[in-house]
């Protein structure tokens, strides 16, 4: 049962590149699409969200994108710093499926 | 501070015996929430209660179990009956149940087998 699907499953990207992980889901009804940030051995922290009526926010270097015709969403991290490695997740749904997680390493 | 405190942080577990996995928070939310996460598969949602004294299975509930007989706490015990309980287990909370409500996590209890 596989509602939220995140892509990539890895990405490496140089210092100061733009990193860019996708998410798609299934059910119109979702109305809240956040996207959470997890550290080794500690829980996910919620990053930043958005809400179907706008296509786009934008906080500090990070920025979600969302096609709600495509029912895709992306986040988008700018400048991106090593200090930024770290697991992504994007989740969706009344009780919020999560998608299998992307692994970002940004190399100095 | 507020927030969701998970203990212990690493279990043991011998073979048929059930362990419980402690998650209290102090963040007065109406929800909380038991995910499973294993390499490369991301959180697997367990048991999520929207409110106190009723919970509803997630999409791996077989082999676990839920209590939710107060607000702050939300013990999960995994039985024998989970062949594969490997696991690194995450507690949720939110202010309530349904969509439009960011999770706020605990830090995880890492669950062995002996």
């Amino acid at each position: 049962q596989q509602q939220v699907k995140q892509s990539p499953q890895s990405l490496i990207v140089q210092k100061g590149g733009i990193s860019i992980i996708n998410c798609a889901y299934e059910n119109t009804a979702f109305d809240y699409f956040p996207w959470y940030q997890q550290f080794p051995g500690k829980g996910p922290a919620l990053l930043i969200a958005i809400r179907p009526d706008v296509s786009e926010k934008k906080e500090g270097r990070f920025t979600i994108s969302f096609n709600k015709s495509a029912k895709q969403f992306s986040l988008h991290i700018m400048d991106s710093q090593p200090g930024d490695s770290a697991t992504y997740f994007c989740a969706a749904g009344n009780d919020m499926r999560f998608g299998a997680g992307t692994r970002l390493t940004v190399k100095p | 501070d507020g927030g969701i405190t998970q203990s212990p942080k690493y279990l043991f577990r011998k073979e048929g015996q059930n362990v419980t996995l402690s998650c209290e928070q102090n963040l007065n939310h109406d929800a909380m929430y038991w995910y499973r996460q294993d390499p490369g598969q991301g959180l697997r949602l367990i048991y999520y209660s929207q409110i106190v004294n009723d919970f509803q299975k997630g999409d791996i509930a077989e082999g676990y179990s839920v209590s939710r007989e107060k607000k702050e706490s939300f013990p999960l015990t995994v039985t024998s009956a989970q062949k594969n309980p490997t696991a690194f287990y995450l507690c949720a909370s939110s202010i309530a149940g349904g969509s439009n409500q960011p999770q706020h996590f605990g830090d995880g209890t890492r669950l062995s087998i002996l």
